[in-house]
């Protein structure tokens, strides 16, 4: 079935250390997105990519990094720069830039 | 900046009661509006898109209304089930661009509904 797949569900982290958040997709949508989610806020975007091999910060960004290597795939890196790292990781695709949106399972990233 | 407001936080109801969730946004200047499901710990499942041009949409028992000029859109869910129990997000794109870089999304409304 297409979709959105997100690894892992659950993470846990140390302070000081670098995690990596995967996303696959195989519904060949070419805009893939990285949001945040905090009880009692609504979803903040980390990072958004048009196109493989282009992307773009978006709101909050601080923190994080991203590559599109590949039109499938776009893995977030929370880094040890993030002060805040304790949250709700969504990635989401679209088929183009403003096409319906379509969210992954999330991953939850917890910092010990 | 828009700002996307849904009230109230959260509503139970009981079984078989047709509800409408409200989604309320201070721009005018939209290019679709999107309306999501979210439950406990889980993605957001997309329920209805409506394009600027367009008033309403349908699938099955939920309607999504929209209304440009006062800035508000409005789900309803007929004879609701507690299968129906979730957090309701809406997204609103920003500009003509239409731009999925530049939604904007509710803090959500927590529906119960009762058996």
């Amino acid at each position: 079935d297409g979709g959105i797949t997100q690894s892992p569900k659950y993470l846990f982290r140390k302070e000081g250390q670098n995690v990596t958040l995967s996303c696959e997709q195989n519904l060949n949508h070419d805009a893939m997105y990285w949001y945040r989610q905090d009880p009692g806020q609504g979803l903040r975007l980390i990072y958004y990519s048009q196109i493989v091999n282009d992307f773009q910060k978006g709101d909050i960004a601080e923190g994080y990094s991203v590559s599109r290597e590949k039109k499938e795939s776009f893995p977030l890196t929370v880094t040890s720069a993030q002060k805040n790292p304790t949250a709700f990781y969504l990635c989401a695709s679209s088929i183009d830039w403003a096409g319906e949106l379509f969210f992954g399972e999330g991953s939850r990233l917890t910092v010990l | 900046k828009q700002e996307v407001t849904q009230i109230p936080a959260a509503l139970s109801v009981p079984e078989g009661e047709n509800l409408v969730l409200n989604c309320s946004f201070t721009d005018s200047a939209i290019y679709n509006l999107q309306w999501f499901r979210q439950d406990p710990g889980k993605g957001l499942t997309s329920l209805l898109l409506i394009q600027s041009s367009q008033r309403e949409q349908t699938s099955g028992r939920l309607n999504a209304s929209l209304d440009k000029s006062s800035g508000r859109s409005t789900l309803y869910i007929a004879a609701s089930q507690p299968g129906d129990s979730a957090t309701y997000l809406c997204a609103v794109s920003g500009g003509y661009t239409g731009a999925n870089s530049k939604l904007t999304f509710g803090k959500g409304i927590t529906l119960s509904v009762r058996p």
